[in-house]
Order: C-alpha cells, then sequence, then structure tokens
C-alpha cells in the first residue's frame, strides 16, 4: 500500500511544552485516523479526519487534515505526563484495514 | 462487553511449530483485522475480513492464514514458526456504524526460537 510518512521518530520534552507530530503522504488520503499507544499497551483510537481543511480538538489535543489531504497534524499543547506514547497516523483503506505510519514516540520528562 | 479479546498473551514457539492466536469480539462488528507490530517498524496488516465467510490479505500475509467463520471470531494460524514471525500482534474490529474507528485486543506477543 502507499506508504504513509510520519515525522519524527522520536520527541523528548519538558513537561509543559508543546509537541507536535507530522504524518504525510505523496497521494491523496481518503481519511486519516490518530491513534496512541500507551507503553506496554495497546493502539487506542482517538479521532478521525474526512474533510479538506479540517481541525478538531480534544482538550489539549488539536488535529488537522491539510487542504490537499496529503498531510495531517496533530499538536498537544502544554504536554503532561500521561501524554506519554506512540502516537500512529493511519489511512483507513475501503474504511476497514488500516495503513499506518511508523508513529512517534513521545517521552515527556516532569 | 468484553469488546476484543486475544489468547494467548504470551507464547514461546519453537522454528518449524504451528499455532492458532485467537481473537474475539462481542461488539457485532463486521470488520475484523491482525495485525502486527514490530520496532520502529508501526502496524503492518496481515489479513483481514469484511465479514463471516470472506477474507483477504494485507501487506504482510506469508506464512499466515485466516478464517472467518462466525462474525465473532477470526483466528490467525501461523503454519510454519519462523523467527522473523517474532513479533506482537493485534486483532483489531471495526464497523460502518462507527465510522470504522478500529477497536483494538490486548495484543499476543510471540517469540519464535
Amino acid at each position: 500500500g502507499q506508504q504513509v510518512m510520519q515525522i519524527p521518530q522520536y520527541q523528548h520534552v519538558q513537561e509543559g511544552e508543546d509537541f507536535t507530530t507530522y504524518c504525510n503522504s505523496s497521494t491523496t488520503l481518503s481519511n486519516i485516523q490518530w491513534y496512541k499507544q500507551r507503553p506496554g499497551g495497546h493502539p487506542v483510537f482517538l479521532i478521525q479526519l474526512v474533510k479538506s481543511g479540517e481541525v478538531k480538538k480534544q482538550k489539549r489535543l488539536t488535529f488537522q487534515f491539510g487542504e490537499a489531504k496529503k498531510n495531517s497534524s496533530l499538536h498537544i499543547t502544554a504536554t503532561q505526563t500521561t501524554d506519554v506514547g506512540t502516537y500512529f497516523c493511519a489511512e483507513a483503506n475501503s474504511g476497514y484495514a488500516l495503513n499506518f505510519g511508523k508513529g512517534t514516540s513521545l517521552l515527556v520528562t516532569p | 462487553n468484553a469488546g476484543v479479546t486475544q489468547t494467548p498473551k504470551f507464547q514461546v514457539l519453537k522454528t518449524g511449530q504451528s499455532m492458532t492466536l485467537q481473537c474475539a469480539q462481542d461488539m457485532n462488528h463486521e470488520y475484523m483485522s491482525w495485525y502486527r507490530q514490530d520496532p520502529g517498524m508501526g502496524l503492518r496488516l496481515i489479513h483481514y475480513s469484511v465479514g463471516a465467510g470472506i477474507t483477504d490479505q494485507g501487506e504482510v500475509p506469508n506464512g499466515y492464514n485466516v478464517s472467518r467463520s462466525t462474525t465473532e471470531d477470526f483466528p490467525l494460524r501461523l503454519l510454519s514458526a519462523a523467527p522473523s514471525q517474532t513479533s506482537v500482534y493485534f486483532c483489531a474490529s471495526s464497523s460502518a456504524g462507527k465510522g470504522y474507528e478500529q477497536y483494538f485486543g490486548p495484543g499476543t506477543r510471540l517469540t519464535v526460537t
């Protein structure tokens, strides 16, 4: 399947700093889903974006879908230690089988 | 609801052995999938099913078989285990009625020696 590229691979921040991870594709994405995986856990769904230019917020998390539907971002404002984990973007091919990026691992130091 | 359950949680196999990873969901989701997760590789799709009796291959299907005789169950069979199949395996289910949000099981950590 087409590659969904995710950067950076790792990010280490001090608690209270902001964090952003980016998801890029060379072709138009039909949709983008974001998941969070805590260390030792399983991926948990955060949100799905479908429309060009869409912006959604969940408390300190802001998700954006690019105008050309070739990129997406997840921004966390004022990180907390509970934000530690790996964040994945994924395109839902045909809706039900996901093509994942390789993830961004976030470490937050108190 | 238990959601998506997987057994076993851990398994060690010798090269050449076969085994079945079990996956069940009680949400009446029509879609089910198997992924493997390796360090630095993200999650890669092995096989998926769009309903009972219908399965298809994902990105990395070699060495694995699946079947879907009921809506609830989607077992993954390793035919002849190889060290390259050492990984964490996740089963997931989803439904068009839920916007294709994937619900993942807790995973099976498999080591092949």
